[in-house]
């Protein structure tokens, strides 16, 4: 089962920071949060990653609470392109650990 | 980030036939890949683990004398789907495994949607 409960739907009006919230309530402290998102019929793709610090890269920003019971993804300027489902699974680093995914949130990004 | 590719992107065929299906690690070496299997409106559910030079691992309920799992290069990984029956009609995804900066990511293929007439 994934670890992870996030809301099914969310709009975000081009242009405009799309914040993605995730609750992982009873992450364990080697566990790091992963988020993933899949625009139709492609494969997932990989967005960012962490494990206790807010973490930025190119795409977006990963803010963790200071319990890491929950993190939010952010986008920081929406784009239509942006539209997809979005995966926040949480796994340890052991090596061959697989990713569980959940239902995700469907992001819709209106014009 | 790293790059995955998925051969054929969708298939076609007739009940009975065996269908390949072959997933690459284009710009590094991954000694795990694993294959997803997802149906409509539906998240992806992992089917096996593939590591290089050994014998996958099958997850509870996928049969492993009808998905046959090749791992035999660190950038190769092989799907056969054997007597296809139209209830294998579905979008089967891999992902191949990099380590870089101390931990793991997992990179997924373009996906291949097979159809069993």
């Amino acid at each position: 089962d994934a670890k992870t409960t996030q809301p099914t739907s969310m709009d975000c009006a081009e242009g405009r920071a799309a914040n993605l919230p995730c609750n992982h309530s009873t992450i364990s402290g080697n566990e790091y949060v992963y988020w993933y998102r899949q625009i139709h019929s492609q494969g997932p793709q990989y967005i960012i990653h962490g494990l206790k610090n807010n973490e930025t890269n190119e795409m977006a920003s990963l803010i963790i609470t200071e319990d890491r019971k929950s993190s939010t993804l952010i986008l920081p300027h929406a784009t239509l392109r942006d539209t997809a489902v979005y995966y926040c699974i949480v796994r340890t680093d052991n090596y061959g650990q697989n990713f569980v995914f959940g239902p995700g949130t469907r992001l819709s990004v209106l014009p | 980030g790293a790059v995955v590719s998925q051969h054929p992107s969708w298939v076609i065929c007739k009940s009975g036939t065996s269908v390949k299906i072959e997933c690459r690690s284009l710009d590094f070496q991954a000694t795990t890949m694993f294959w997803y299997r997802q149906f409509p409106k539906q998240s992806l559910m992992l089917m096996a683990t593939s590591n290089e030079g050994s014998k996958a691992t099958y997850e509870q309920g996928v049969e492993k004398d009808k998905f046959l799992i090749n791992h035999a290069s660190l950038t190769l990984s092989t799907l056969t789907v054997t007597s296809a029956h139209p209830e294998d009609s579905s979008f089967y995804i891999c992902s191949a495994r990099k380590l870089a900066g101390g931990t793991d990511t997992q990179y997924f293929g373009p996906g291949t949607r097979l159809t069993v007439l």
